[in-house]
């Protein structure tokens, strides 16, 4: 089963509205990254929060980390049509020897 | 700004078919990663390395072979392609591991026909 999940398969927006995609995860961790993918690219990295940080902030992104529930948080800001792509979570943890674990995603439509 | 190349970008080939994906990296990183990504499944780990003639087996290595014949050079090594290899591959890298970012290529799509 897997270690880290986002909560949603799928959500749209209106350009300028915010939004927040959220993530569950289910051991202990040193760090979870927010990672975002667009069509036809590979993930790239946006944000990185250890396991000893509660917020981190990114331009239009924010990310909260909350050991004690086990979840994560990405929020955006004054979304725009190119931030349209899948929010994935992964977690750095041990489950017999150490892996980063990455979530299914949650594809975010930013509609015009 | 760190630079992983894929190629090819696509490959199609019948079962049974050998087919080797190349990634390079130029950022000096120690360490590489085969992941394949499915619709449902996310990112899954096939093989990884911690430098040039190590290996390491991931959560789905069968079917699967891997060489890192330099710091920069990792290859994903599929002898006897079955239909149910059809997928998108990413290689990465990172300098320190696990809980550091990982940089990715552009992906191969491979179909299996």
């Amino acid at each position: 089963s897997q270690l880290a999940e986002e909560n949603l398969w799928a959500l749209s927006v209106h350009e300028g509205e915010s939004v927040t995609v959220n993530c569950s995860y289910k051991t202990s961790i040193t760090a979870l990254q927010w990672y975002r993918q667009k069509s036809g690219e590979g993930p790239a990295q946006l944000i990185l929060i250890r396991s000893n940080e509660r917020e981190k902030r990114n331009g239009r992104l924010r990310a909260t980390l909350d050991t004690s529930s086990q979840s994560s948080s990405l929020s955006i800001t004054a979304t725009r049509c190119e931030d349209t792509a899948v929010y994935f979570c992964a977690t750095a943890a041990s489950s017999g020897s150490w892996q980063l674990i990455f979530g299914s995603g949650t594809q975010l439509t930013v509609m015009p | 700004e760190a630079a992983v190349t894929q190629s090819p970008r696509n490959k199609v080939t019948v079962t049974g078919g050998n087919v080797t994906l190349s990634c390079r990296q130029t950022n000096s990183h120690n360490y590489m990663y085969w992941y394949r990504q499915d619709t449902g499944h996310g990112l899954r780990l096939i093989h990884y390395s911690y430098g040039a003639g190590n290996l390491q087996i991931g959560d789905v290595p069968d079917g699967y072979k891997a060489t890192r014949t330099t710091q920069e050079d990792f290859f994903l090594l599929l002898e006897l392609a079955s239909p149910s290899q059809t997928s998108l591959y990413f290689c990465a890298s990172t300098a320190g591991g696990w809980a550091e970012t990982l940089y990715f290529g552009s992906g191969t799509r491979l179909t299996v026909l």
